[in-house]
């Protein structure tokens, strides 16, 4: 069992939807990373948290440490947004460098 | 802004054959990562380097070795390549951070595509 859950695996929007991505752990975590990946590979970190909630622009990243989930909020979604959206976190008390990755959300904004 | 560059964005290899990918970063960050990314299994780390010359293995190391004569410049290697080794291929760098309490972000190259065939 991977020790990060995401779901749904794939998710279609049509634009203008409020759309969630959801992200669950078992293990006890410093950080959690949110990341997205457009067709032809390129990744850039969107979020990094270890507690409560951060915006940017129409992003929302929520985290609840005492209940290991974390979601990734879209609001009036565009086709731009299509991309998939991956989870990482950070074990506590392990070396500050690795990341445990879950396997990814597909997310397709139709216009 | 970071920028993490890898030296193909598509390659193509024939079985047994000695590949390098080769990745440099140019905000003078002390980590460097290779992962792999396969389609249902996500991303998986295949070495790790915190310093010149140093490196640590990663979930998948079997069949690649590193390296790093230069702090910007971390290169993976597969010996042999074999069909196996057929997928993307994302160089990533951070700072490093004396606590284990500390996570940074990472920062990716745009990925090479390897086709061993």
């Amino acid at each position: 069992k991977n020790e990060v859950e995401q779901s749904p695996q794939n998710l279609t929007a049509q634009e203008g939807e409020f759309i969630t991505i959801n992200c669950s752990y078992s293990v006890g975590i410093s950080a959690l990373h949110w990341l997205q990946q457009h067709p032809g590979g390129g990744i850039v970190s969107l979020f990094m948290l270890s507690s409560g909630k951060k915006k940017h622009g129409r992003l929302i990243a929520t985290i609840n440490i005492q209940e290991k989930h974390s979601s990734l909020h879209i609001t009036a979604s565009h086709p731009r947004d299509s991309a998939v959206y991956i989870c990482a976190v950070k074990n506590s008390g392990g070396s500050n460098y690795k990341l445990t990755f879950g396997k990814g959300t597909l997310l397709t904004v139709n216009p | 802004d970071v920028k993490v560059t890898q030296s193909s964005r598509y390659l193509v290899k024939r079985t047994g054959e000695k590949v390098f990918l080769e990745c440099v970063q140019d905000m003078d960050h002390e980590n460097m990562f290779w992962y792999r990314q396969d389609p249902g299994l996500g991303l998986r780390l295949i070495y790790f380097s915190y310093d010149v010359k140093m490196k640590e293995k990663g979930d998948i190391p079997e069949g690649y070795s590193v390296s790093r004569e230069k702090k910007e410049r971390f290169s993976l290697i597969l010996e042999s390549a074999s069909t196996n080794q057929t997928s993307m291929y994302l160089c990533a760098s951070s700072l490093w951070g004396p606590a284990a309490l500390i996570s940074y972000e990472q920062y990716f190259g745009p990925g090479t595509r390897l086709t061993v065939t």
